[in-house]
């Protein structure tokens, strides 16, 4: 059974960098591509990036690049979503998701979500 | 980017009725649609990939069509467990999209 916990939820101010962990168990790690989807209150879910199963290779959106880095340490079996220079916006739930199959990007499993605040 | 955009964006419903959500792309997708169920306070939940194929453990009752731009969800005697908002999602180049959400309230 596959299952995918989250870190806890952070606060952070404007400026700041947070981290955010996703251990996953129930499957090869390796196998599998994980992505990264925030949702800010009352919006749609806003895609972030991708690592993918095989060889960590990642892929980043546009409104992110230069301050997102998906990382993964596969002896953990768990993945780390970093992000920096936090502003208000950025306020959201983030989920890691795992891909439904090596060719599918569709995401078959979530996490229970991190609620990241950035106030001052 | 390739937009995604749903209608209608809310929509009341009886249990036993049948709906129909639809989504269209600003670009071809191929059959690369996903949909998603979501509860308030949870994530979401994958129904449909690939247009029409039924994730496992999903009810019968929904089902997904289409292809290339116009894409649609259908419910089939909608039930209590039901009511909840739907997203559809692009997955056939990055980045991913989302559509906006229809929110199924009962009526």
């Amino acid at each position: 059974q596959v299952h995918l916990v989250q870190s806890g939820a952070e606060v952070k101010k404007p400026g700041a960098s947070v981290k955010v962990s996703c251990k996953a168990s129930g499957y090869i790690f390796k196998n599998f591509g994980m992505q990264w989807v925030r949702q800010a209150p009352g919006q749609r879910p806003e895609w972030m990036g991708w690592i993918k199963g095989g060889n960590g290779d990642t892929k980043y959106a546009q409104n992110f690049q230069g301050r997102i880095t998906l990382t993964r340490d596969t002896s953990a079996n768990t993945a780390y979503m970093d992000l920096s220079s936090l502003r208000s916006e950025d306020t959201a739930v983030y989920y890691c998701t795992r891909t439904l199959g090596e060719f599918s990007r569709a995401s078959a499993y979530w996490g229970q979500g991190t609620l990241v605040t950035v106030s001052s | 980017d390739i937009q995604m955009t749903q209608s209608p964006s809310s929509l009341s419903a009886s249990v036993g009725d049948r709906v129909t959500i639809t989504c269209r792309a600003s670009q071809s997708v191929n059959i690369y649609l996903n949909w998603y169920q979501q509860k308030p306070g949870e994530a979401p939940k994958l129904l449909i990939y690939a247009a029409s194929s039924l994730q496992n453990g999903v009810p019968s009752r929904f089902s997904g069509s289409g292809s290339g731009t116009d894409f649609s969800l259908t419910i089939n005697s909608l039930q209590r467990d039901d009511f909840a908002t739907y997203f559809c999602q692009q997955t056939n180049s990055f980045p991913i999209t989302f559509g906006q959400g229809t929110r199924l309230d009962i009526k």
